[in-house]
């Protein structure tokens, strides 16, 4: 089944406490992006990636990392979250070119930051 | 700066009557307009787009989408709304002069009442 998975679902952590959100997707999809989703503000974009080691800011990467080493992952970094990091966050897949016009969005990992 | 909004948080509409949900964007050169949707615990999913031609968009689950160069709006629309349709949906533009970026309205929720 085509899909883009998230790891974890759900995450409970504490000021300062890096971690790292996963991302993968089984599509062989060249473009992968970061959203993050609050109330009232929609989604933003975090991060994206044109493809394997290619990768850039989007609107709001302030605290934020990525890489991009294989295809297929895309993993999201927090280095020292802080609690105005406490969000939903998406990741999202879809083909170069034209066809980025449709992203795949996982299912999202809800973060709380202590 | 580009970017979309959609002016009502909620919409209500009751089974069987036409439902519009509405969004207007702020681009530089042509738009290309998105509606996504989302169901409760689950990532968004691509409805329809318009990138160039007919003003009207068809997409799935019966949705459609006006595009009004005029009144720089796209609204979503339904003839006969389901409870079904309940869902958070989402306008989105691609930037203009970065395809890479993309830009999501604040989101509007469709409650459908038998």
């Amino acid at each position: 089944e085509a899909q883009v998975t998230q790891n974890p679902r759900y995450l409970i952590t504490v000021t300062g406490k890096k971690l790292t959100v996963t991302c993968s997707q089984n599509m062989n999809h060249e473009y992968m992006s970061w959203y993050r989703q609050d109330p009232g503000l929609g989604l933003r974009q975090i991060y994206y990636s044109m493809n394997v080691e290619v990768t850039d800011k989007g609107d709001v990467p302030e605290g934020y990392k990525v890489s991009r080493k294989e295809k297929r992952n895309f993993p999201l970094i927090l280095e020292s979250p802080s609690p105005n990091q406490t969000s939903l966050y998406f990741c999202a897949s879809s083909l170069s070119g034209r066809g980025r016009d449709t992203q795949y969005f996982g299912p999202g990992t809800r973060l709380t930051v202590l | 700066a580009q970017s979309v909004a959609q002016p009502e948080d909620q919409v209500n509409v009751a089974e069987g009557n036409p439902l519009t949900v509405k969004c207007t964007y702020s681009v530089s050169g042509n738009p290309y307009l998105f509606w996504y949707v989302q169901y409760p615990n689950r990532g968004l999913q691509f409805l329809l787009k318009y990138i160039t031609g007919d003003n009207l968009v068809k997409g799935s689950y019966g949705f459609e989408a006006e595009f009004n160069k005029s009144q720089t709006s796209f609204h979503l629309k339904k003839p006969s709304a389901l409870v079904s349709d309940s869902a958070l949906y989402f306008c989105a533009v691609r930037d203009t002069n970065n395809f890479n970026k993309f830009y999501f309205g604040s989101g509007t929720k469709l409650n459908v009442k038998p």
